[in-house]
């Protein structure tokens, strides 16, 4: 069955280090979409991404977020200067026809964890 | 602002023990409320859609109803393996058919045996 993949599962880094965390959505879908989600804490909203541009993004989505799709593959999220606050499980998410159907599918996530 | 409240936080079930989780919303107009399953370390797996008042829908030991205030996501006869988070997300008119889900905190369930 296909599936959202995400690298790394886990990554460790210095506050005020560039982090980028890698998706690979499946493949005959068209919407991107990063969410977060701090621990113990509800699963937020951060970026969505369809023909290749921004659709929406959050207030959680500041200059410090970047997202890119390199190649017909794969979608960036980059953290320009992580911050402790950025420590959470960031997923990948895509979906056929948008998040009106709510059927969006989900990667199993990157821990972040900014020391 | 929209926003989404689960309730309860958790809670915990003998196998075979029927409940509901509740999931209200305010929110300043609903294109569609779904609900999500989500175990530990793994990311959320959609359930089911609704859209409007009234709607039912049903996925094993699960159904899922909806009303203008709330949403109610039953399980019949539940299964050890039915133990998880369920996330209760919105969708609102404010945004197009690309835009983010709000999700509540979620209810912990646990099915003992």
């Amino acid at each position: 069955e296909p599936e959202v993949t995400q690298t790394p599962s886990h990554q460790v880094t210095q506050m005020g280090q560039e982090v980028i965390l890698r998706c690979v959505p499946i493949s005959n879908h068209l919407y991107f979409y990063w969410y977060r989600q701090i621990l113990g804490q509800k699963v937020e909203f951060l970026v969505s991404f369809y023909n290749n541009e921004i659709s929406e993004k959050s207030e959680i989505f500041d200059d410090q977020f970047s997202v890119e799709r390199p190649d017909g593959s794969n979608f960036t999220l980059k953290i320009r200067s992580t911050k402790l606050e950025d420590s959470a499980m960031y997923f990948c998410a895509s979906s056929t026809q948008g998040a009106l159907t709510g059927e969006l599918f989900f990667g199993e996530g990157s821990r972040l964890t900014v020391l | 602002e929209d926003q989404v409240t689960q309730s309860p936080e958790a809670l915990r079930l003998q196998e075979g023990e029927s409940s509901s989780l509740n999931c209200s919303y305010t929110v300043s107009g609903l294109r569609g409320l779904f609900w999500y399953r989500q175990d530990p370390g793994k990311g959320p797996e959609f359930l089911f859609t609704l859209y409007s008042a009234g709607e039912e829908k049903e996925k094993e030991r699960l159904k899922a109803t909806l009303t203008k205030k709330e949403s109610f996501l039953h399980i019949t006869a539940p299964k050890p393996e039915d133990s998880a988070t369920y996330l209760c997300a919105v969708q609102t008119l404010s945004g197009g058919g690309a835009d983010g889900l709000t999700f509540g905190k979620g209810t912990h369930l646990i099915i003992q045996p």
